[in-house]
């Protein structure tokens, strides 16, 4: 089992629209949490981190975390074309391993 | 917030030789750095984690004859590949964990290396 999991897509969603991308994790220790976008060619950068349950809100990203079922997720409200790249869910392990997911790639259609 | 500054960008060496990559940190001393390598359509892959002032370790399959990597200083280190081969073309990227709980871990902003 990998240590963290992504649907790989590819997600397409209209302009607009509500994006949902989702995680899970292996190692119920995790505490912190992390989603990157990462556009084809460069490296990736982050957008938003988690480390208690619930929901958190940054601009048109929210992330929730549920640690009870190991899942992370990242919702983009009002989705743009500029949106379009390739998201990654990263956790941070207790034994101080940082994992990546492979990633979902998102396409926003205009 | 944290930056981590890698140089070069882009290399194209010949094969058999070898590439240097840089990664800085700028505004913080990073007592740990990480290795990534990503091939085309595929995630990053952790290669290794380096320490300030101690060997680097090595993930499993990582040949560390081959991807030498020094972590002399709070603020740098540096990967080399050695007598690359045309299989070593990757997108290398390092990060370093910034010990800032909003930040996480930053990234540097990749090296493109072909070797022909």
């Amino acid at each position: 089992q990998k240590e963290v999991e992504q649907n790989s897509g590819p997600l397409s969603v209209p302009e607009g629209a509500i994006a949902s991308l989702n995680c899970t994790y292996s190692d119920r220790g995790s505490q912190s949490f992390f989603w990157y976008r990462q556009y084809s060619g460069k490296s990736p950068e982050l957008i938003m981190s988690i480390y208690s349950n619930g929901d958190k809100e940054d601009g048109r990203f929210t992330a929730q975390l549920n640690k009870a079922s190991q899942y992370v997720s990242l919702l983009i409200r009002d989705s743009q074309p500029s949106d379009s790249a390739t998201y990654l869910c990263a956790v941070d392990s207790p034994g101080n391993q940082f994992y990546f997911g492979t990633g979902t790639s998102l396409t926003v259609i205009p | 917030g944290a930056v981590v500054s890698q140089h070069p960008s882009r290399v194209i060496c010949k094969s058999g030789t070898s590439v240097k990559i840089e990664c800085r940190s700028l505004d913080f001393q990073a007592t740990t750095m990480f290795w990534y390598r990503q091939f085309p359509k595929q995630s990053l892959m952790l290669m290794a984690t380096s320490n300030e002032g101690s060997k680097a370790t090595y993930e499993q399959g990582v040949e560390k004859d081959k991807f030498l990597i020094n972590h002399a200083s709070l603020t740098l280190s540096t990967l080399t590949v050695t007598s690359a081969h045309p299989e070593d073309s990757s997108f290398y990227i390092c990060s370093a964990e910034t010990r800032d709980s909003v930040y996480g871990y930053t990234f540097g902003s990749g090296t493109r290396l072909t070797v022909v």
